[in-house]
């Protein structure tokens, strides 16, 4: 079964630490998005790529998130430096801009705690 | 902008009702419309997607149709069982295919 592959799938690290998150989208899908899921805010769009170009990154701090693609079969999440106001269950998902297969495709997240 | 609305945000039904949930969305130029599963502590799994020119689809026990005048969607689930207990969320693709706006959810639990 394809799927949509994120590590770890747990942190929990300090405030002022930096936090790598990493997404392997399905092989094929040209979209990547990153999501942040809490219970006060629902899922919460960051950040955007198609055919690894970001296109949309309006819902991210810029101050301290960063995402990027540096190949088709990776995208990362930073944060640096993290806060406690970061924690979260982050989610990449990836898709298809062809019209026959634009399902989106979820990884099981990384539940993350600053502490 | 679009805003994504579900209600109730909660439902307990015995098993082997039938049910409907609700989506509705503000700006009916829309590009697909997908429906969610989420169980606890995973990610998000489609079950069905609408394209904007469908009426509706079905899959198995799930029937989803879309109304996109009235900015609505409907998720029936045909003979519940407890394994549907979940949470159900529905996404709006905006018309220039960039986001997916999404409700808050429905919290379903089929009780045996």
């Amino acid at each position: 079964d394809a799927r949509v592959t994120q590590t770890p799938r747990h942190k929990v690290t300090e405030m002022g630490q930096e936090v790598t998150m990493r997404c392997q989208p399905i092989l094929g899908h040209n979209t990547v998005f990153w999501y942040r899921q809490t219970m006060m805010q629902g899922l919460e769009l960051l950040a955007y790529f198609r055919n690894r170009a970001p296109l949309d990154d309006s819902g991210m701090p810029k101050d301290r998130f960063s995402a990027e693609m540096p190949d088709a079969t990776l995208a990362t999440l930073k944060i640096q430096p993290s806060e406690p106001r970061d924690s979260a269950v982050y989610f990449c998902a990836s898709g298809s801009t062809d019209r026959h297969n634009e399902k989106l495709f979820f990884g099981s997240g990384t539940q993350l705690s600053v502490l | 902008k679009q805003e994504v609305t579900q209600i109730p945000a909660a439902l307990s039904v015995p098993e082997g009702e039938n049910l409907v949930l609700n989506c509705s969305f503000t700006d009916s130029a829309i590009y697909n419309l997908q429906w969610f599963r989420q169980d606890p502590g995973k990610g998000l799994t489609s079950l069905l997607l609408i394209q904007s020119s469908q009426r509706e689809q079905t899959s198995g026990r799930l029937n989803a149709s879309l109304d996109k005048s009235s900015g609505r969607s409907t998720l029936y689930i045909a003979a519940s069982q407890p394994g549907d207990s979940a949470t159900y969320l529905c996404a709006v693709r905006g018309h220039t295919g960039n986001q997916f706006y999404f409700g808050t959810g429905t919290s379903l639990t089929v009780i045996p």
